[in-house]
């Protein structure tokens, strides 16, 4: 199986920061990578596909970056509604694989 | 638009089968574009892929079930299924249903709201 691990597992952060998580894969996942947002009690939603694709309906805000074993997920100006837990998902060998989750909090 | 909906008991004794249902609406679940899956979250944790059914009844389950798991499509309903053999606490999570996305990219764009399931005696 690819693990996922992420960094940081929790960062403190500020309305209009700029936040930056990244995902690293135990082997190549091409840009085979996606990122979902979750909110505490809510299912996750999707952010970004295939590494750096903005999913229909996200905020431009949100961008994604990476190739192979290393990815980012960044926001460029914290909003309130963003405070939640990102993970990353490598869909490029099954199982697909999650990351632990970074928690996003003030 | 496209919605989602586990439905299922919530407590499940040891050794017992757990049976979930996701119900889809406003969209076929017949469509060819995508597959549909179930997906966990133990309490506190991160999550999981349990799984994938197609249209045409093609399956993928996560080798960790260690054969426990089924999913199945009924058309006729515009639902889906998953059943999980043998449960113990270990399998106590959220489980949620999702849809995923046809092509190579396999991502879930589409989540039900999740259901907890409690495995206990």
């Amino acid at each position: 199986d690819i693990q996922m691990t992420q960094s940081p597992s929790s960062l403190s952060a500020s309305v209009g920061d700029r936040v930056t998580i990244t995902c690293r894969a135990s082997q190549s996942s091409s840009r085979y990578l996606n990122w979902y947002q979750q909110k505490p009690g809510k299912a996750p939603k999707l952010l970004i596909y295939a590494a750096s694709s903005l999913q229909s309906g996200v905020p431009s805000r949100f961008s994604g970056s990476g190739s192979g074993t290393h990815f980012s997920l960044t926001i460029s100006s914290l909003q309130p509604e963003d405070f939640a837990t990102y993970y990353c998902q490598q869909s490029y060998n099954t199982p697909f694989t999650f990351g632990p989750g970074t928690k996003v909090d003030i | 638009q496209l919605q989602l909906q586990e439905s299922g008991p919530g407590l499940v004794k040891p050794s017992e089968t757990l049976s979930l249902t996701c119900s889809v609406s406003g969209g076929s679940i017949s469509s060819g574009n995508y597959y549909w899956g179930w997906i966990r979250q133990p309490p506190e944790k991160g999550l999981e892929w349990i799984g994938t059914v197609s249209f045409n009844g093609a399956t993928y389950y996560n080798p960790s079930l260690k054969s426990r798991g089924s999913i199945s499509v009924d058309m006729s309903k515009n639902q889906f299924s998953l059943n999980l053999s043998s449960v113990t606490a270990a399998d106590t999570a959220v489980y949620y249903c999702a849809r995923v996305s046809g092509d190579e990219y396999n991502r879930a764009d589409h989540w039900g709201q999740g259901t907890l399931v409690t495995v206990s005696s």
